[in-house]
């Protein structure tokens, strides 16, 4: 079974302030992927990043910066000089794979971000 | 591209009606899927489709029955609607192997 963890519920930081969100997974497949997801306010789901499990280069995108690291099975999300547009919900996702050889996610319960102006 | 639609955007329900979410895509992705997110929650697999004529359940797919007739359009079946089944439901499609695009959500309460 696969299982993902993030065990913040909530964090609230001073805008420019940078915030890293933690993300632990479980999975006993040797080929998964790793993705996270931003929930606006608004409620649509923003795809921000895919890792497969392959390639544990650190990525920077911007203010966005993600941590890979099989050993520890963790892929955190840092935000660098964070601004109040980042508040959001943000979810990490895991991949499966089913019968028919397709990934199908499994999230975590989310991370509720607050930056406070 | 509208990317993936939903509609309708809300409902309310009573206790034992039944109803259809639609849901549709124009990127002609193969793979097509069927979320629900309960407050404070993750989102849960409901029902998956790896292309025209083929579905598989997920996670959570009592209460709840899809067919894929077309590529493009992956409709989402409540009967008999429970208060349980109060939830945003998000419909989802992807290419191989690749990120999947959601579209906006529909907001259902059953009552």
């Amino acid at each position: 079974a696969q299982k993902v963890t993030q065990a913040q519920t909530e964090i609230s930081v001073v805008e420019k302030e940078d915030v890293t969100l933690d993300c632990v997974y479980e999975t006993r497949d040797t080929t998964y992927y790793l993705f996270w997801y931003k929930q606006p306010p608004s409620g649509e789901l923003v795809f921000l990043i895919r890792r497969n499990s392959f390639d544990e280069q650190n990525e920077i995108s911007g203010r966005y910066s993600w941590n890979f690291q099989k050993s520890t099975s963790s892929f955190n999300f840092t935000i660098t000089a964070s601004q109040v547009v980042d508040s959001a919900v943000y979810f990490c996702a895991l991949s499966g794979v089913s019968n028919f050889g397709n990934e199908k996610l499994t999230f975590g319960t989310g991370t509720r971000l607050t930056i406070i102006p | 591209n509208a990317g993936v639609t939903q509609t309708p955007k809300f409902r309310i329900l009573k206790i034992g009606q039944s109803m259809t979410l639609q849901c549709a895509q124009d990127m002609n992705h193969n793979y097509m899927y069927w979320y629900r997110q309960d407050p404070g929650m993750g989102l849960k697999l409901i029902y998956y489709s790896v292309g025209a004529g083929i579905t598989d359940k997920g996670e959570v797919p009592n209460g709840y029955n899809v067919s894929r007739s077309t590529t493009e359009d992956f409709p989402l079946r409540l009967e008999l609607a429970a208060p349980s089944q109060t939830s945003v439901y998000f419909c989802a499609s992807s290419p191989h192997r690749s990120e999947q695009y959601f579209g906006p959500g529909t907001r259902l309460t059953v009552t």
